[in-house]
């Protein structure tokens, strides 16, 4: 079955500093992946999505991402943390033979301080 | 675009009453999911629904929980009788079948409190 694991519940950074939200996933078959951003009180909403092609793949706000298939992972990564910044990330893969069902990870509460 | 319509944003309700989440996908999407996201167990899939079908109900915790999808602008989600244990964010998200990569469209949630 497929898994995904984020790396640390909590991450906290000082604004201005490198973000790095780290997500590894098993699978014999790389998968589609994704990274999504739940801001208080609302709904996940897709920063960015990788299928195939181009391994870098870059999201809204700043945000990218590198899949790395010798790794099985797909770190999230922006240069400088904003404030606005702050939210819980989730990271999901859908496994190309298992129908329409995405799996999330458990999350990463991303704090920025001023 | 409205985006996926989900009511009511909160509801609060007593043990054992019937509790109906009740969520209006994006027009043109033919898949339909429910979530429940809680601490303990973070984000989980209840169920899906293609084209007003369930097709997967496996996560559907247990018979106290149903879902139905009477039309493709409409479907709901109900407990009864309702637990405590049921507090929760539920979610509800669509997609179309013409995005492949599976990208879903979340619904700004449904806070349950079951007192």
């Amino acid at each position: 079955a497929q898994s995904v694991t984020q790396l640390g519940s909590h991450v906290s950074v000082s604004e201005g500093a490198l973000v790095l939200l780290r997500c590894n996933y098993s699978s014999s078959v790389p998968p589609y992946l994704f990274w999504y951003v739940q801001y208080p009180n609302q709904g996940l909403q897709l920063l960015l999505k990788y299928t195939t092609g181009a391994t870098l793949v870059k999201g809204i706000n700043g945000f990218e991402a590198e899949f790395k298939k010798s790794e099985t992972s797909f770190h999230l990564t922006k240069p400088s943390a904003h404030m606005s910044d702050a939210a819980e990330y989730f990271c999901a893969v859908y496994p190309l033979a298992s129908g329409s069902r995405l799996t999330f990870g458990e999350g990463t509460q991303l704090t920025v301080n001023p | 675009d409205a985006g996926v319509i989900q009511s009511p944003r909160h509801e609060v309700t007593e043990m054992g009453q019937e509790v109906t989440l009740r969520c209006k996908p994006i027009s043109g999407h033919d898949y339909l999911f429910w979530y429940r996201q809680t601490m303990m167990r973070g984000l989980e899939l209840l169920i899906y629904f293609n084209n007003n079908v369930p097709i997967d109900d496996s996560g559907m915790p247990e018979d106290r929980f149903s879902a139905k999808m009477p039309n493709a602008s409409f479907s709901t989600l109900k407990i009864q009788p309702s637990e405590p244990r049921d507090s929760a964010v539920y979610f509800c998200a669509s997609r179309p079948t013409s995005r492949p990569y599976n990208e879903q469209f979340f619904g700004p949630g449904t806070r349950l409190t079951v007192l």
